[in-house]
């Protein structure tokens, strides 16, 4: 199977911070990736779907500029939480799809904001 | 909202076979029958997919409905290991849609 790798694994860091999530197909190119984000006991929610070369589709409720995407090339996309405070902690995962195969997933980023 | 239905929770024996229903009555005809899991604090795992025949992989086994408005996932020989939450979502393949994940069955396998 396809391989995505997400880093880092788990971050914490001060309120009022950034943080920086990447997340890279290692073994194919992918040209949408997705970034989900999921709280304790419940299922993955869409935050934005990333195009490479172009501007990310963010879902409703989900603050564009507060959440930066960036899909800079075929095999990474970042997601960058600004300003982060303690409700901003969750658990961060992307996934990239493959064409005929289906979507792939990082192993997710735990972020906890103190 | 999530285009299929599944219980919240199913025990199985350890080494006995476990059996995942889902339920996707409104599936369109392009659209395949994706199951992935999730292990606890880890990235879904993508099992197995299909259309409308049944799949086998190294995995898990993948029954389909002959109307296609349900499935079952097997596990033939289930292990400890193989305790997650297990996701049945319907997509179209070969497409960039992004998946819509609903609350998936969380499957405890009992020593």
């Amino acid at each position: 199977g396809a391989v995505v790798s997400q880093h880092p694994s788990w971050v914490i860091c001060k309120s009022g911070t950034s943080v920086k999530i990447e997340c890279r197909s290692l073994d194919f190119q992918a040209t949408t990736m997705f970034w989900y984000r999921q709280f304790p006991k419940q299922s993955l929610m869409l935050m934005a779907t990333s195009n490479e070369g172009s501007k990310a589709t963010y879902e409703q409720g989900v603050e564009k500029d507060k959440f930066l995407i960036n899909h800079a090339s075929l095999t990474l996309s970042t997601l960058t939480v600004t300003s982060a405070h303690p409700e901003d902690s969750s658990f961060y995962i992307c996934s990239a799809s493959k064409t005929g195969d289906g979507a792939f997933f990082g192993q997710g980023t735990r972020l906890t904001v103190v | 909202d999530a285009k299929t239905t599944q219980p919240p929770s199913m025990d199985c024996a350890e080494g006995r076979a476990a059996n995942l229903p889902c339920n996707h009555s409104t599936i369109s005809g392009n659209e395949y029958v994706y199951w992935y899991r999730q292990i606890h604090s880890q990235g879904p795992q993508y099992i197995i997919h299909g259309l409308k025949n049944n799949e086998t992989n190294e995995m898990a086994s993948l029954i389909i409905t002959e109307d296609r408005k349900s499935s079952t996932l097997i596990l033939p020989h289930a292990t400890l290991r193989d305790t997650a939450v297990y996701y049945c979502i319907v997509r179209v393949a070969d497409s960039n849609y992004q998946l819509i994940w609903g609350a998936g069955t969380k499957l405890i396998i009992k020593p």
